[in-house]
């Protein structure tokens, strides 16, 4: 079955940066996009960004440009989203979310967001 | 970037009720790259519905949407117990963008 494991909650200094890993079992890694969405305590879902983990083709919202990087590491079928120059509003749950994809008889079309990680909160505190 | 307007904000409706729910985008949206997600506290969100009408893998057929270009409805035609969360919408069709919307928490009354 398919599944997306994150790592553990971190915590950090304003300032620093967080890593966090998303490990994808139970599909072929490379056939589908890996998006990261967070959501801070009491609020909505905010789209970071999505890459793609054959090309390694990244794209960000514009409200992340500059601050996080999406990498991947396909011998162990994981993907990364690094966050730097924390501040406190970035405490968050991060979730990592692959998108599907559905085909017809002649084309393939995204289908949202299908299959989620458990969620990692980062707690950005002094 | 394709802003999302949902409402209501809450609606507050009992077990067996009918829920209709809204989403509207600033633009179009492409190719009725629109979904669906419902989340329940502590857990993260479980996609319903994609396409803007395909029920996503397991998702009830009480749960349907409709909807294209700008206005679309997520609606439940008989609540169960199981049903009271918040919903979001999302675009995806405006990439690299893929925006969800503020939610709709669907509560009892």
């Amino acid at each position: 079955q398919v599944q997306l494991v994150q790592s553990g909650a971190e915590v950090k200094k304003p300032g620093a940066s967080v890593k966090v890993s998303c490990k994808a079992s139970g599909y072929t890694f490379t056939s589908y996009d890996i998006n990261w969405v967070r959501q801070a305590t009491g609020q909505g879902l905010e789209w970071m960004g999505w890459m793609n983990p054959n090309s390694g083709n990244t794209g960000y919202a514009q409200k992340f440009q500059g601050r996080v990087t999406m990498t991947r590491n396909t011998s162990i079928s994981t993907a990364y989203m690094e966050l730097s120059s924390l501040r406190s509003e970035d405490t968050a749950v991060y979730y990592c979310a692959r998108e599907g994809v559905y085909c017809s008889s002649t084309s393939c079309y995204a289908g949202g967001f299908d299959y989620w990680g458990q969620g990692t909160l980062v707690t950005v505190s002094s | 970037e394709i802003v999302l307007t949902q409402s209501p904000g809450t609606l507050s409706l009992s077990p067996g009720e009918r829920a209709t729910l809204s989403c509207r985008a600033s633009q179009s949206v492409s190719s009725s790259y629109l979904a669906w997600y419902q989340q329940k506290p502590g857990q993260a969100p479980r996609l319903l519905i994609y396409g803007a009408s395909s029920r996503a893998t397991g998702i009830p057929d009480r749960f349907s949407g409709s909807g294209s270009g700008t206005d679309f409805t997520l609606t439940i035609s008989r609540l169960e117990p199981e049903d009271f969360a918040v919903y979001y919408c999302q675009q995806y069709g405006s990439s690299p963008f893929k925006t969800f919307g503020p939610g709709t928490k669907v509560d009892i009354k």
